[in-house]
């Protein structure tokens, strides 16, 4: 497609509720990012993709955090057992190659109630 | 620990006049430095970048500068439009780290008619 897309546009989820956001990245864009950003705050680094691997998920909160990108194309963030502070914008990025600009997607706005 | 920020958390100008909006970052292993703009319910759009081999570079009414002696960034609009009025990022990557780029908090860049 021309650009990222990302779905739900938005999601609300009871506290412990298990929640899965897709990101649909550029066709050919080898590397795939998720970011979380909080109201009023720059987006925080979770976990990037080259092609189907996982290459670094040092930005995963905690281990209800889970990426996946099983044929390298469609990505998964899974957030397990909600709870309030996970409420934020999770953004998807994606881009040809690490060291270039990247293409975000709108982002899915996740509250936990 | 590593860090990236901008000087002011808003800035208003005329419309017509130049912007500068600027960046500190601590990371003196940072190498690759990209400034995005993010409207309201989207996510950030790049801008331009700069790599660290270089100080000065020029796009459409943009230019960034990049002084790496007290590590300092900045993003020059010229001629500033409405349309130009958004949160204006800072972010910065290590070429030993492919994956994860470093975003400031953003400054609100506000253009009155």
């Amino acid at each position: 497609g021309a650009g990222v897309s990302q779905s739900p546009r938005y999601k609300v989820a009871k506290r412990g509720q298990d929640v899965a956001l897709r990101c649909d990245p550029i066709s050919g864009h080898v590397s795939l990012f998720w970011y979380q950003q909080a109201l009023g705050q720059g987006p925080e680094f979770l976990t990037y993709f080259q092609n189907e691997a996982q290459l670094d998920k040092s930005g995963l909160p905690s281990d209800r955090f889970f990426a996946e990108r099983p044929e390298g194309s469609v990505s998964t963030l899974k957030i397990q057992r909600t709870q309030q502070e996970d409420s934020a914008v999770y953004l998807c990025a994606s881009s040809f190659s690490s060291f270039e600009g990247y293409t975000f997607g709108s982002g899915t706005r996740l509250t936990v109630v | 620990g590593e860090s990236v920020g901008l000087h002011l958390p808003t800035l208003s100008v005329q419309e017509g006049d130049n912007s500068i909006i600027n960046c500190a970052y601590s990371n003196s292993a940072s190498d690759y430095f990209i400034w995005y703009k993010q409207e309201s319910g989207k996510g950030p759009q790049f801008i331009i970048d700069i790599r660290s081999n270089m100080d000065k570079r020029q796009g459409q009414r943009v230019t960034v500068l990049l002084n790496k002696t007290v590590k300092h960034l900045s993003l020059q609009i010229a001629a500033t439009q409405p349309g130009d009025s958004a949160v204006y990022f800072c972010a910065e990557k290590e070429c030993t780290n492919a994956g994860k780029s470093t975003f400031g908090d953003g400054t609100t860049l506000t253009v009155k008619p």
